[in-house]
Protein backbone atom coordinates (compact mmCIF):
# COMPACT_ATOMS: atom_id res chain seq x y z
CA UNK A 1 0.00 0.00 0.00
CA UNK A 2 1.19 3.70 -0.32
CA UNK A 3 3.04 4.86 2.24
CA UNK A 4 4.76 8.31 3.25
CA UNK A 5 7.36 8.81 6.34
CA UNK A 6 8.44 11.71 8.05
CA UNK A 7 10.37 11.16 10.95
CA UNK A 8 8.08 11.25 13.83
CA UNK A 9 10.40 12.53 16.53
CA UNK A 10 10.52 16.25 16.77
CA UNK A 11 13.52 17.74 15.97
CA UNK A 12 15.02 20.46 17.99
CA UNK A 13 17.86 22.73 16.51
CA UNK A 14 19.94 25.50 17.22
CA UNK A 15 18.40 29.21 15.94
CA UNK A 16 20.85 30.04 12.81
CA UNK A 17 21.82 26.25 12.02
CA UNK A 18 20.10 24.61 8.71
CA UNK A 19 17.01 22.42 9.93
CA UNK A 20 16.51 19.42 7.18
CA UNK A 21 12.84 17.26 7.38
CA UNK A 22 12.63 14.07 5.17
CA UNK A 23 9.72 12.78 3.63
CA UNK A 24 10.06 9.29 2.14
CA UNK A 25 7.39 7.28 0.24
CA UNK A 26 7.11 3.78 -1.10
CA UNK A 27 4.21 1.94 -3.62
CA UNK A 28 3.43 5.60 -5.39
CA UNK A 29 4.88 7.21 -8.24
CA UNK A 30 3.90 10.97 -7.71
CA UNK A 31 3.60 13.91 -10.19
CA UNK A 32 4.62 16.37 -8.02
CA UNK A 33 5.26 17.15 -3.99
CA UNK A 34 4.14 19.79 -1.30
CA UNK A 35 4.89 20.97 2.24
CA UNK A 36 3.29 22.58 4.20
CA UNK A 37 3.84 24.25 7.21
CA UNK A 38 0.97 23.50 10.80
CA UNK A 39 0.75 25.46 14.04
CA UNK A 40 -0.69 24.38 16.86
CA UNK A 41 -4.29 24.77 16.35
CA UNK A 42 -4.50 25.33 12.71
CA UNK A 43 -4.44 24.17 9.30
CA UNK A 44 -1.58 23.79 7.20
CA UNK A 45 -0.61 26.59 5.05
CA UNK A 46 1.32 25.76 2.03
CA UNK A 47 4.72 26.53 1.45
CA UNK A 48 6.20 25.35 -1.70
CA UNK A 49 5.98 22.57 -4.50
CA UNK A 50 8.41 20.36 -6.53
CA UNK A 51 7.61 18.52 -9.75
CA UNK A 52 9.10 15.12 -10.42
CA UNK A 53 11.05 16.68 -13.09
CA UNK A 54 12.55 19.41 -10.78
CA UNK A 55 15.63 18.67 -8.76
CA UNK A 56 15.42 21.44 -6.48
CA UNK A 57 13.01 24.57 -5.70
CA UNK A 58 14.07 27.45 -3.42
CA UNK A 59 11.84 30.21 -2.25
CA UNK A 60 13.43 32.56 0.67
CA UNK A 61 15.12 30.89 3.23
CA UNK A 62 13.35 27.10 2.11
CA UNK A 63 14.92 24.58 0.00
CA UNK A 64 13.50 21.35 -1.46
CA UNK A 65 14.71 18.90 -3.11
CA UNK A 66 13.02 15.64 -4.85
CA UNK A 67 14.53 12.56 -5.71
CA UNK A 68 12.30 10.15 -7.46
CA UNK A 69 15.35 7.30 -7.59
CA UNK A 70 15.60 7.21 -3.97
CA UNK A 71 11.65 7.75 -2.98
CA UNK A 72 12.84 10.95 -0.75
CA UNK A 73 12.26 14.54 -0.39
CA UNK A 74 14.50 16.76 1.75
CA UNK A 75 12.94 20.51 3.00
CA UNK A 76 15.85 22.69 4.10
CA UNK A 77 15.18 25.36 6.15
CA UNK A 78 18.80 27.99 6.33
CA UNK A 79 19.21 30.85 9.18
CA UNK A 80 16.44 29.10 10.87
CA UNK A 81 14.44 31.33 13.73
CA UNK A 82 12.37 30.52 16.84
CA UNK A 83 9.41 31.43 14.55
CA UNK A 84 10.42 28.67 11.91
CA UNK A 85 9.14 26.22 15.04
CA UNK A 86 6.26 24.49 13.54
CA UNK A 87 4.70 20.85 12.64
CA UNK A 88 5.78 20.66 8.91
CA UNK A 89 3.73 17.86 6.35
CA UNK A 90 4.68 16.75 3.15
CA UNK A 91 2.43 15.64 0.77
CA UNK A 92 2.19 13.58 -2.60
CA UNK A 93 -0.11 14.72 -5.33
CA UNK A 94 -0.34 12.79 -9.50
CA UNK A 95 -1.70 14.27 -12.25
CA UNK A 96 -5.06 14.23 -13.44
CA UNK A 97 -5.97 13.29 -9.58
CA UNK A 98 -7.50 15.29 -6.84
CA UNK A 99 -6.41 13.30 -4.44
CA UNK A 100 -3.31 13.89 -1.69
CA UNK A 101 -1.28 11.32 0.32
CA UNK A 102 -0.52 13.55 3.53
CA UNK A 103 2.39 12.37 5.94
CA UNK A 104 1.96 12.52 9.46
CA UNK A 105 4.56 15.65 9.77
CA UNK A 106 8.09 16.57 11.78
CA UNK A 107 7.58 18.66 14.38
CA UNK A 108 10.80 21.59 14.39
CA UNK A 109 11.52 23.28 16.97
CA UNK A 110 13.82 25.97 16.75
CA UNK A 111 15.84 26.76 19.85
CA UNK A 112 17.03 30.57 20.49
CA UNK B 1 -9.97 38.18 0.39
CA UNK B 2 -11.21 35.81 3.34
CA UNK B 3 -9.88 32.54 3.04
CA UNK B 4 -11.40 29.22 4.55
CA UNK B 5 -13.79 29.72 7.42
CA UNK B 6 -14.91 26.79 9.69
CA UNK B 7 -17.13 26.66 12.36
CA UNK B 8 -17.60 25.46 15.31
CA UNK B 9 -13.89 25.83 16.33
CA UNK B 10 -14.22 23.75 18.92
CA UNK B 11 -17.77 20.87 19.57
CA UNK B 12 -17.72 18.36 22.09
CA UNK B 13 -20.34 16.69 22.20
CA UNK B 14 -22.15 13.12 23.60
CA UNK B 15 -22.19 9.90 21.85
CA UNK B 16 -24.90 9.24 20.46
CA UNK B 17 -25.55 12.46 18.99
CA UNK B 18 -25.18 14.19 15.77
CA UNK B 19 -23.43 16.88 14.59
CA UNK B 20 -22.95 19.26 11.85
CA UNK B 21 -19.31 21.18 10.58
CA UNK B 22 -19.50 23.75 8.58
CA UNK B 23 -16.92 25.53 6.14
CA UNK B 24 -16.97 28.36 3.75
CA UNK B 25 -13.98 28.11 0.88
CA UNK B 26 -12.65 30.81 -0.85
CA UNK B 27 -14.80 32.65 -3.19
CA UNK B 28 -14.36 31.22 -6.93
CA UNK B 29 -12.35 28.21 -5.87
CA UNK B 30 -14.57 24.71 -7.25
CA UNK B 31 -12.38 22.29 -5.28
CA UNK B 32 -13.25 21.69 -1.79
CA UNK B 33 -11.90 18.79 0.42
CA UNK B 34 -12.96 17.14 3.84
CA UNK B 35 -10.16 15.31 5.94
CA UNK B 36 -9.52 14.13 9.27
CA UNK B 37 -6.76 14.59 11.30
CA UNK B 38 -6.29 12.66 14.42
CA UNK B 39 -3.35 12.95 17.21
CA UNK B 40 -0.04 11.58 15.66
CA UNK B 41 -1.76 11.10 12.01
CA UNK B 42 -1.41 12.22 9.06
CA UNK B 43 -4.63 14.04 7.03
CA UNK B 44 -7.31 11.09 6.19
CA UNK B 45 -8.73 12.41 2.95
CA UNK B 46 -12.71 12.18 3.53
CA UNK B 47 -14.42 13.73 0.57
CA UNK B 48 -13.93 16.02 -2.18
CA UNK B 49 -16.44 18.06 -4.17
CA UNK B 50 -15.31 19.95 -7.69
CA UNK B 51 -18.12 22.03 -9.18
CA UNK B 52 -20.78 20.29 -9.89
CA UNK B 53 -19.70 17.01 -10.86
CA UNK B 54 -20.83 14.13 -8.44
CA UNK B 55 -18.44 14.16 -4.65
CA UNK B 56 -15.65 11.35 -4.08
CA UNK B 57 -17.13 9.95 -1.06
CA UNK B 58 -14.59 6.88 -0.90
CA UNK B 59 -12.64 8.62 2.33
CA UNK B 60 -15.82 8.92 4.44
CA UNK B 61 -15.32 6.53 7.08
CA UNK B 62 -19.04 4.93 7.32
CA UNK B 63 -22.35 5.57 6.70
CA UNK B 64 -22.59 7.68 9.70
CA UNK B 65 -20.92 10.32 7.74
CA UNK B 66 -22.04 12.30 4.90
CA UNK B 67 -21.01 15.91 3.48
CA UNK B 68 -23.27 18.20 1.36
CA UNK B 69 -22.01 21.62 -0.77
CA UNK B 70 -25.04 23.62 -1.42
CA UNK B 71 -24.72 26.12 -4.65
CA UNK B 72 -20.99 25.52 -5.26
CA UNK B 73 -20.09 27.20 -1.84
CA UNK B 74 -20.78 26.37 1.56
CA UNK B 75 -20.04 22.80 2.74
CA UNK B 76 -21.87 21.08 5.95
CA UNK B 77 -20.23 17.69 7.31
CA UNK B 78 -22.74 15.89 9.04
CA UNK B 79 -21.58 13.17 11.84
CA UNK B 80 -24.47 10.85 12.94
CA UNK B 81 -24.38 9.17 16.01
CA UNK B 82 -21.11 9.65 17.22
CA UNK B 83 -18.89 7.41 18.33
CA UNK B 84 -15.61 8.20 20.36
CA UNK B 85 -13.62 7.28 17.96
CA UNK B 86 -15.09 10.47 15.80
CA UNK B 87 -12.92 12.76 17.86
CA UNK B 88 -10.39 14.14 15.56
CA UNK B 89 -9.60 17.75 13.88
CA UNK B 90 -12.15 18.36 10.85
CA UNK B 91 -10.06 20.25 8.47
CA UNK B 92 -11.48 21.78 5.26
CA UNK B 93 -9.22 22.84 1.92
CA UNK B 94 -10.43 24.56 -1.06
CA UNK B 95 -8.45 24.93 -4.45
CA UNK B 96 -8.97 26.66 -7.80
CA UNK B 97 -9.24 25.18 -10.84
CA UNK B 98 -6.30 23.83 -12.05
CA UNK B 99 -4.55 24.94 -9.14
CA UNK B 100 -2.33 22.37 -6.97
CA UNK B 101 -2.56 24.46 -3.63
CA UNK B 102 -5.52 23.79 -1.39
CA UNK B 103 -6.00 26.33 1.26
CA UNK B 104 -6.79 25.22 4.35
CA UNK B 105 -9.62 26.27 7.20
CA UNK B 106 -8.39 26.62 10.86
CA UNK B 107 -10.30 23.28 11.29
CA UNK B 108 -13.22 21.99 14.06
CA UNK B 109 -11.96 19.91 16.94
CA UNK B 110 -14.74 17.23 18.03
CA UNK B 111 -14.80 15.64 21.25
CA UNK B 112 -17.31 13.04 21.62
CA UNK B 113 -17.68 12.08 25.16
Amino acid sequence: SQKIEQNSEALNIQEGKTATLTCNYTNYSPAYLQWYRQDPGRGPVFLLLIRENEKEKRKERLKVTFDTTLKQSLFHITASQPADSATYLCALGRSGTYKYIFGTGTRLKVLA
Amino acid sequence: GAGVSQSPSNKVTEKGKDVELRCDPISGHTALYWYRQSLGQGLEFLIYFQGNSAPDKSGLPSDRFSAERTGGSVSTLTIQRTQQEDSAVYLCASQGLGDNEQFFGPGTRLTVL
